[in-house]
């Protein structure tokens, strides 16, 4: 059975920390990975990654696929309190599923 | 351009009744996936068409059903409806399929059953 599961499920860091957060993945026909982030309403995509080893960046955000592996992590540097949010990894099947992890609840501290 | 639209924003129905829920993608997105969120479940994937086929179902019962008009605008319908189906019911668009591009979700329709 197809599934996505993330580590840790929750974290608090203070303002200025770096975090890793990591998912890993079993998607039958797989096609990428798909990282969003949820506040307190609908989720906002960060990234989709289908090539391992390439890096893609979005400001303090940077994310890596490793296909080998079967596992993405998503880092951010310099946290920001605006950065509490629940971060969700998502793997996509080219047959149009998408399977969600549980999420990690990040809360940055000031 | 205009956001994924969803209607209604808050429903409350009875055990066994039915609901049918609307979403609006975005301006020229074909594909339309829905899903369902639970503090218990997190995220589950339900449907997705494209072009007014469903290419992809998830792991629910049949009383979850869903279309999608040639406008690409979809609805989900859930008839005899348990407890358990309240959730959040979040649509998302994207120009291609699933996987392919960057999804979009609207706000969500939260559902409450009594």
């Amino acid at each position: 059975e197809d599934k996505v599961v993330q580590s840790p499920l929750s974290l608090v860091v203070h303002e200025g920390d770096t975090v890793t957060l990591n998912c890993s993945y079993e998607v039958t026909n797989f096609r990428s990975l798909l990282w969003y982030k949820q506040e307190k309403k609908a989720p906002t995509f960060l990234f989709m990654l289908t090539s391992s080893g390439i890096e893609k960046k979005s400001g303090r955000l940077s994310s890596i696929l490793d296909k080998k592996e079967l596992f993405s992590i998503l880092n951010i540097t310099a946290t920001q309190t605006g950065d509490s949010a629940i971060y969700l990894c998502a793997g996509s099947s080219n047959t149009g599923k998408l399977i969600f992890g549980q999420g990690t609840t990040l809360q940055v501290k000031p | 351009k205009a956001g994924v639209t969803q209607t209604p924003r808050y429903l409350i129905k009875t055990r066994g009744q039915q609901v049918t829920l609307s979403c609006s993608p975005i301006s020229g997105h074909r594909s339309v996936s829905w899903y369902q969120q639970t503090p218990g479940q997190g995220l589950q994937f339900l449907f997705e068409y494209f072009s007014e086929t469903q290419r992809n179902k998830g792991n629910f019962p049949g009383r979850f059903s869903g279309r999608q008009f040639s406008n690409s605008r979809s609805e989900m319908n859930v008839s005899t409806l348990e407890l358990g189906d309240s959730a959040l019911y979040l649509c998302a668009s994207s120009l291609v399929a699933v996987g392919s591009a960057e999804q979009f979700f609207g706000p969500g329709t939260r559902l409450t059953v009594l």
